[in-house]
């Protein structure tokens, strides 16, 4: 499988506030990691595909000029929420690509974000 | 529009019973299939993956799958209260570069 880290793991911000998300891959290097966000009892919602050396590609309905993702790192993909609102506030997730048998991914223990 | 469907439940089964999830997808392309476990509060964990028709096993967990009918399902044997949690079916495409089609989940409920 492959290890996956989030930091934070808690936020608390005020509105209007930007807040970085870390996920990393501890053991394995990614070139493609992926950003989720779930609001309570909904189900996973893919926000984005981060590749690393290239820009984003988000799902549509998600503005990319808010949510910043950048794939600096074969182990490494931060997303930025910029200008955050209540609205915002929900659990973040960010899974990568591992190597146990087909292309499977692996997830990290998610962020979650509240915006005061 | 590519679509994994799951009954959302809740599925309420007895301890020690034997757990029946199941899950169906449009896309005839698709190739791997993948059972994860979210429980509350937490982010989703990989149980097993499947790609060839029939019964893959592993534990209490055996994962079925059908491509003539287009359908992958999930039993858990020997139910026990930890087992109660959302359970999340995904498929990929031929060649997808890791990127899945989730299901919506069903909530498995264990009672004691």
């Amino acid at each position: 499988g492959a290890v996956v880290s989030q930091h934070p793991s808690r936020v608390i911000c005020k509105s209007g506030t930007s807040v970085k998300i870390e996920c990393r891959s501890l053991d394995f290097q990614a070139t493609t990691m992926f950003w989720y966000r779930q609001f309570p009892k909904q189900s996973l919602m893919l926000m984005a595909t981060s590749n690393e050396g290239s820009k984003a590609t988000y799902e549509q309905g998600v503005e990319k000029d808010k949510f910043l993702i950048n794939h600096a790192s074969l182990t490494l993909s931060t997303l930025t929420v910029t200008s955050a609102h209540p609205e915002d506030s929900s659990f973040y997730i960010c899974s990568t690509g591992g190597l146990a048998g087909p292309k499977t991914q692996y997830f990290g223990p998610g962020t979650r974000l509240l915006v005061l | 529009q590519k679509e994994v469907e799951q009954n959302s439940g809740p599925l309420s089964v007895p301890e020690g019973a034997i757990a029946s999830l199941n899950c169906t997808y449009s896309d005839r392309g698709s190739q791997s299939f993948f059972w994860y476990r979210q429980y509350s509060g937490k982010s989703p964990e990989l149980i097993m993956f499947i790609y060839s028709n029939g019964d893959k096993e592993d534990g209490r967990f055996t994962a079925q799958l059908n491509k003539a009918s287009q359908y992958v399902s999930l039993l858990i044997r020997d139910s026990q209260p930890s087992d109660s949690a959302t359970y999340l079916c995904a498929v990929a495409e031929r060649d997808s570069n890791y990127q899945l089609i989730w299901g919506a989940g069903t909530k498995l409920i264990i009672k004691p």
